[in-house]
């Protein structure tokens, strides 16, 4: 089983839906995650991290994390098709360091 | 206060070439990951460098080395250049465990 697993999409859905995006993780990843978001040809940028089971919300987007089903998933709302883009993944494993790991990302597409 | 900036922006080298790309971390972070990302495809986790150790590599062949200096600052050296090198090599830089990590805008190589 790979660190952190996504679905790689397309996820469709139409402007103004919520946009449900979904990651698990093995055993040897915990504490910490992340999610990035990265249109075509561009670099990955931040847009939440979360620590703690339970929901955090920043804007439109919510992070969820259940590390009883060692899931962690990012909805956003009121989806603009500016939103279209691959969303990352990423978690820290259990190791010393921590070293950070990212799922293959799952394509979000937002149609008018 | 500065992102992660990597140098050069674009690259175009022969096959059987030597690059060296460089990246700059965010002030205060120690930790320095480098990727690949060849078009259409997920990151590439190439190599991690954390208090100017090399702490993990992926499955790439030695001709993909890399170095970080005393400043934290970070350059991935790769040999004997082949056109399937062509891709987006990513830095990220890391203030230490269970933080964010942070990308820089990519280094665009291509090889012909």
């Amino acid at each position: 089983q790979k660190e952190v697993e996504q679905n790689s999409g397309p996820l469709s859905v139409p402007e103004g839906a919520i946009a449900s995006l979904n990651c698990t993780y093995s055993d040897r990843v915990s504490q910490s995650f992340f999610w990035y978001r990265q249109y075509s040809g561009k670099s990955p940028e931040l847009i939440m991290s979360i620590y703690s089971n339970g929901d955090k919300e920043d804007g439109r987007f919510t992070a969820q994390l259940n590390k009883a089903s060692q899931y962690v998933s990012l909805l956003i709302r009121d989806s603009q098709p500016s939103d279209s883009a691959t969303y990352l993944c990423a978690g820290g494993m259990n190791t010393g360091f921590q070293k950070l790991v990212f799922g293959t990302g799952t394509r979000l597409l937002v149609s008018p | 206060e500065a992102g992660v900036t990597q140098s050069p922006t674009h690259l175009i080298k022969t096959r059987g070439q030597q690059v060296t790309l460089r990246c700059s971390p965010i002030s205060g972070h120690t930790s320095v990951y480098w990727y690949q990302q060849a078009l259409g495809l997920g990151l590439q986790f190439l190599l991690w460098y954390d208090e100017g150790e090399e702490r993990n590599r992926g499955n790439f062949p030695p001709r993909f080395s890399g170095r970080q200096f005393p400043n934290y600052s970070s350059e991935l050296n790769v040999n004997a250049l082949e056109l399937e090198d062509s891709a987006l090599y990513l830095c990220a830089s890391r203030g230490g465990s269970y933080t964010e990590a942070f990308f820089g805008q990519g280094t665009r190589l291509t090889v012909v």
